[in-house]
């Protein structure tokens, strides 16, 4: 079965620490890799997005994501912190040969402190 | 910028009762998605729904589930009778084409009592 693990359910950084956020996706086929963030109170925006090529992918906000095949990993990333980067993190996997569903993992949340 | 958006934000509901949940999509988007979240748990794929019709549910979608474009705007999440385990955030996606990136609003908090 799909699955998404995010290892990490809480993560406090310091401002204007560096972050990184794991993901980890379990398929057979090559998926589609995205990560969103939900501040308290609003829907899922995305960051970024992988589909294909560069393995490592520029989203908003100064976040970058790196996909390791080997690894099964999209993990997310960003040199410097700020306060309002606080937040939950989700990332999602889809996979073309199993229809349009996107699969969630659980969410980090991000706690920043000053 | 273009956004999906729901409605309404907050609605609490008897046990029992129908409850119809709003979203209009992206306009140019063609297909759109339902999820939902329940407090501390993931975010669970629903439904998608292309071309006037559900292009795939899960195992969540039972019979008490229902969608709709009832015109060229609006998406609709119906659930006929409502359970106590039906308390969730629910999400409305679109997407431009298929497999592409969902946008997604900013949820429809429903608590039934």
């Amino acid at each position: 079965a799909q699955s998404v693990t995010q290892p990490d359910i809480h993560i406090t950084v310091s401002e204007g620490a560096s972050l990184e956020l794991r993901c980890n996706y379990s398929y057979g086929a090559t998926p589609y890799l995205f990560w969103y963030v939900q501040s308290p109170g609003q829907g899922l925006q995305l960051l970024l997005k992988y589909f294909s090529g560069d393995t490592l992918v520029q989203g908003i906000k100064g976040f970058e994501a790196e996909f390791k095949r080997s690894q099964s990993s999209f993990n997310l990333r960003k040199p410097s912190v700020h306060w309002s980067d606080a937040a939950e993190y989700f990332c999602a996997v889809g996979v073309k040969e199993y229809g349009n569903k996107l699969v969630f993992g659980a969410g980090t949340i991000l706690r920043v402190k000053s | 910028e273009p956004e999906v958006t729901q409605t309404p934000s907050h609605q609490v509901t008897q046990m029992g009762q129908e409850v119809i949940l709003r979203c209009v999509p992206i306009s140019n988007h063609l297909y759109f998605y339902w999820y939902r979240q329940i407090l501390g748990q993931k975010v669970e794929f629903l439904v998608s729904f292309y071309n006037n019709e559900i292009s795939e549910k899960s195992e969540i979608f039972d019979d008490q589930f229902s969608v709709e474009r009832p015109d060229g705007s609006n998406f609709t999440l119906k659930i006929r009778s409502t359970k106590l385990e039906d308390s969730a955030m629910y999400f409305c996606a679109s997407s431009e084409v298929e497999n592409t990136e969902a946008f997604f609003g900013q949820g429809t908090r429903l608590t039934v009592v």
